[in-house]
């Protein structure tokens, strides 16, 4: 059972135009996700958070919008960049958990 | 360099056989995790050590096992390998659990099992 998805395998997005990356959970009980960004060849590093306390982090470029109603996170780029091209993971956590659980990504290639 | 060491970087074997994974956690971090990355695959986690003891357990095979030595790096041993344990293997590090950052991780190990 797939605790953390994120549907979309693939996203290709033109340079300048917002890119829009989706995740949906299942766990109620997550309160903590991260977007870890990865580069071929390289382990993932983490790019952005947020807590359950609010319902959007920016930083820079990047923005993470939470629904909890919902139980859906996105990723927003603007504007995107061909450095950006990468493959994209959410993940969550649970509160006092130690560990966490990661989607399968998404790799997004930006267009020149 | 994001501070975690995984050695080797790359591995080939046969089926059958048996292999060490080592992870150097980033400096002053005490907890270390294992994930695998399988083809197409997102992380799987594998299993958590802190300061030497086992913290917590995933998807990990009875052929797999780890450790935490008390100089805080961590050896992942997989035996009686199969083709479909050909993967990625993440090794990272926190300063205790999940933290406001996330892990750090390492670059990790390719595992080519013939």
């Amino acid at each position: 059972d797939q605790q953390v998805k994120q549907n979309s395998p693939s996203l290709s997005v033109q340079e300048g135009r917002i890119s829009i990356l989706n995740c949906d959970y299942t766990n109620s009980m997550f309160d903590y996700f991260l977007w870890y960004k990865k580069y071929p060849a390289e382990g993932p590093t983490f790019l952005i958070s947020i807590s359950s306390i609010k319902d959007k982090n920016e930083d820079g470029r990047f923005t993470v919008f939470l629904n909890k109603s919902a139980k859906h996170l996105s990723l927003h780029i603007v504007p995107s960049q061909p450095g950006d091209s990468a493959v994209y993971f959410c993940a969550a956590s649970a509160p006092f958990g130690q560990n966490f659980v990661f989607g399968p990504g998404t790799r997004l290639s930006v267009l020149p | 360099d994001s501070g975690v060491t995984q050695t080797p970087k790359h591995l080939i074997t046969a089926t059958g056989q048996r292999v060490t994974l080592r992870c150097s956690p980033r400096s002053g971090d005490l907890s270390v995790y294992w994930y695998q990355q399988s083809l197409d695959q997102g992380l799987q986690f594998l299993i958590q050590y802190y300061n030497g003891e086992e913290r917590a357990k995933g998807n990990i095979l009875e052929r797999f096992s780890a450790q935490q030595f008390p100089d805080l790096h961590s050896e992942l041993n997989l035996s009686s390998l199969e083709l479909g344990d050909s993967a990625l293997y993440f090794c990272a590090s926190s300063v205790e659990g999940v933290g406001a950052y996330g892990y750090t991780f390492g670059s990790g190990t390719r595992l080519t099992v013939v």
